[in-house]
Formats: C-alpha cells, structure tokens, sequence
C-alpha cells in the first residue's frame, strides 16, 4: 500500500522559505513513471495545484507561483520536497504531497494527510 | 477565482439523487481529462473519477462522471449522510498547469 507523509514547520516567518518533505512508502519513486506533486488548501478557498516532479528531475509548475518554487526528488531517501521562497500569509496552508499519475492530467491517486503551515512572525 | 466554475453549494435529501456542475473552457476541460476529488472534513482529499468517468476500486457506483463539452458533471445516487464534503473538479490547462475548480459543499439535508 502506498503511503506518503509531509513533515516539516508549522510556521514560517513572512519573508523566509518554506522547505517541506514528503516520504513516500510502499513504491520506490525511482522506479516509477509517475510524477510526485504537491497540492495546498488555503483558509476559506479551494485547492490549488503547486507542482510536480518526476525522478529525473523535471519539473512542472503552477505559472502562478513559478517565481517562488522549487522541486527536487531524493531517490536514495525515496523522498521529495518543495521549497517555496518568500512566504506571506496568503500561503498560510495546508499542504499535501501526493503522488501524479500522469503528466497531462491532473490525476492524483495517493496524498499525504497534509501538514498546516502558517506564515507569521 | 477559479479557472474552473462550481456552484458554491448544493443540497439534498437521503436517497436522492444529486449532480454537481464543472465548466471549463476548450483550453482545459476541452482538451484534457477531467478529475473528481471528495474532501471530507479535517481529511486529505480522496480520488472519486478519473479520466472523465472512471471509479478507482473502492468507490461506489452511486458516484458518476460524465463531460459535455467544455463541461463536466459528478453525479451522486442513493444519498447518504456520508456523502457530506467538498467536491472538486480538476483538469490540465494547455498553459502547463493544474486547475481545480472552486469545490462544491455538498449538504445532505
């Protein structure tokens, strides 16, 4: 069964990045076709799309936050991470891993249960 | 705002039968698959249709996919006080992103 789990901080200043990871269990992201992406729920608004990532290294962004993100995918650790810089309160989120099944489709099969994070000094 | 349009809420009754709406635009739903996600409360959300009308194992038949268009539709039979979430459609955009709508609050009265 796979299963993916967030961790990192629950708050982060205004201004500074926020570095997230996901590990992944039960398939090895190496050895997968998929792509691995990250997805966030704001207070009061629906979801939105960050990006996502294959075990290469290739890299798929939300143009709207493009400026500010970045992926990567540590295949020894069978994990990924999403780096995204120059944090206000409107990122203040949930934020969720999963895994993307296919690159032209937004088909998200497996999530992580999500890690809240708050921007605030 | 959205680049995929919801209705904010919809109601119904045990047993009844309800549909939410998704439209989109040629550049998305137009061209692309369109997805169904289930969010209930304080949960992470949970894959319903794939590929337009598909079910993954383990989602019941009262749950159905269809696309018209540049617009899409999940319908819900056999309501059930468990069927109370958000509801989200999803799509690729030919800009090279993701786009989910605003979600739907699905009521059982």
């Amino acid at each position: 069964q796979l299963r993916l789990q967030e961790s990192g901080p629950g708050m982060v200043k205004p201004s500074e990045t926020l570095s997230l990871t996901c590990n992944v269990s039960g398939d090895s992201i190496s050895g997968s076709s998929s792509l691995w992406g990250w997805v966030r729920k704001s207070p009061g608004k629906g979801l939105e799309w960050i990006g996502s990532v294959y075990s290469s290294g290739v890299v798929y962004y939300n143009p709207s936050l493009n400026s500010r993100v970045s992926m990567s995918v540590d295949t020894s650790k069978n994990q990924f991470s999403l780096n995204l810089q120059s944090m206000t309160a409107a990122d203040t989120a949930i934020y969720y891993c999963a895994r993307h099944r296919e690159y032209g489709g937004l088909f998200l099969d497996y999530w992580g249960q999500g890690t809240l994070v708050t921007a605030s000094s | 705002q959205s680049v995929l349009t919801q209705p904010p809420s919809v109601s119904g009754a045990p047993g009844q039968r309800v549909t939410i709406s998704c439209s989109g635009s040629s550049s998305n739903i137009g061209s692309s698959y369109v997805y169904w996600y289930q969010q209930l409360p304080g949960t992470a959300p949970k894959l319903l249709i794939y590929r337009n009308r598909q079910r993954p194992s383990g989602v019941p038949d009262r749950f159905s996919g269809s696309i018209s268009g540049t617009s899409a539709s999940l319908a819900i039979s056999g309501l059930r006080s468990e069927d109370e979430a958000d509801y989200y459609c999803a799509a690729w955009d030919d800009r090279l992103t993701g786009v989910f709508g605003g979600g739907t609050r699905l009521s059982v009265l």
